[in-house]
């Protein structure tokens, strides 16, 4: 069965701190993998995504993330984190191929000591 | 600022009573994905649209249904309402390069009491 599995459920970390979230996912074939981010009170918003290529991926606010398929692990990372980076991380995944749906992880909640 | 808007934000409903949530996506988008989140979890995939029909679902109950129209609006529909059916509904939508990524919606707070 598909599914995403996210190591971390709550995570508190102080400002500056470095940040690495786990991801690991059951997907048959080759898939394109997805970090979005839940910001208190607002909608889903695309961290990041994985589609092929280098498998280090660069997105948005600093963060970036690594493939890796030896360990079906796509794990998100930032060196040095905000306080306006509290927020819920969910990793996600989905086969590439037209139309397929996007399977989500469980989710972990994020929260940054000023 | 998200392309995809859906109404009403928060709704309160009475157990086995019947709810109707709607979704407008982006103009192109022909996918459009439902989901469930609720309190503490990810979002859990209910069903996918694609040119109105549908073609995908994930482990929920017949009493969840959707439509999808031609001017890239769709809609939930539940019935006989559980309490377990509080949760935040979202609505997703895509063109046909979901590996691009899905464009969320902010959600419907739905409450069963």
């Amino acid at each position: 069965a598909q599914s995403v599995s996210q190591h971390n459920h709550h995570v508190i970390l102080s400002e500056a701190a470095s940040l690495e979230l786990g991801c690991n996912y059951s997907y048959g074939g080759t898939v394109n993998l997805f970090w979005y981010v839940q910001y208190p009170g607002q909608h889903l918003q695309l961290l990041l995504k994985y589609f092929s290529g280098d498998p280090l991926v660069k997105g948005i606010k600093g963060f970036e993330a690594e493939f890796i398929k030896s360990k079906f692990s796509f794990n998100l990372r930032k060196p040095s984190v905000q306080w306006s980076d509290t927020a819920e991380y969910f990793c996600a995944v989905n086969a590439r191929r037209r139309d397929d749906k996007i399977i989500f992880g469980k989710g972990t909640r994020l929260h940054i000591l000023p | 600022e998200t392309g995809v808007t859906q109404s009403p934000t928060h709704l309160i409903k009475t157990r086995g009573q019947q709810v109707t949530l709607r979704c407008s996506s982006q103009s192109g988008h022909n996918t459009v994905s439902w989901y469930q989140q609720a309190l503490g979890q990810g979002p859990q995939f209910i069903f996918q649209y694609y040119r109105e029909e549908e073609n995908g679902r994930g482990n929920f109950p017949p009493r969840f249904s959707g439509l999808q129209f031609p001017n890239y609006s769709s809609e939930l529909n539940v019935n006989a309402l559980e309490l377990d059916d509080s949760a935040l509904y979202l609505c997703a939508s895509s063109d046909e390069r979901t590996y691009y990524g899905y464009t969320f919606g902010s959600g419907t707070r739905l409450t069963v009491v």
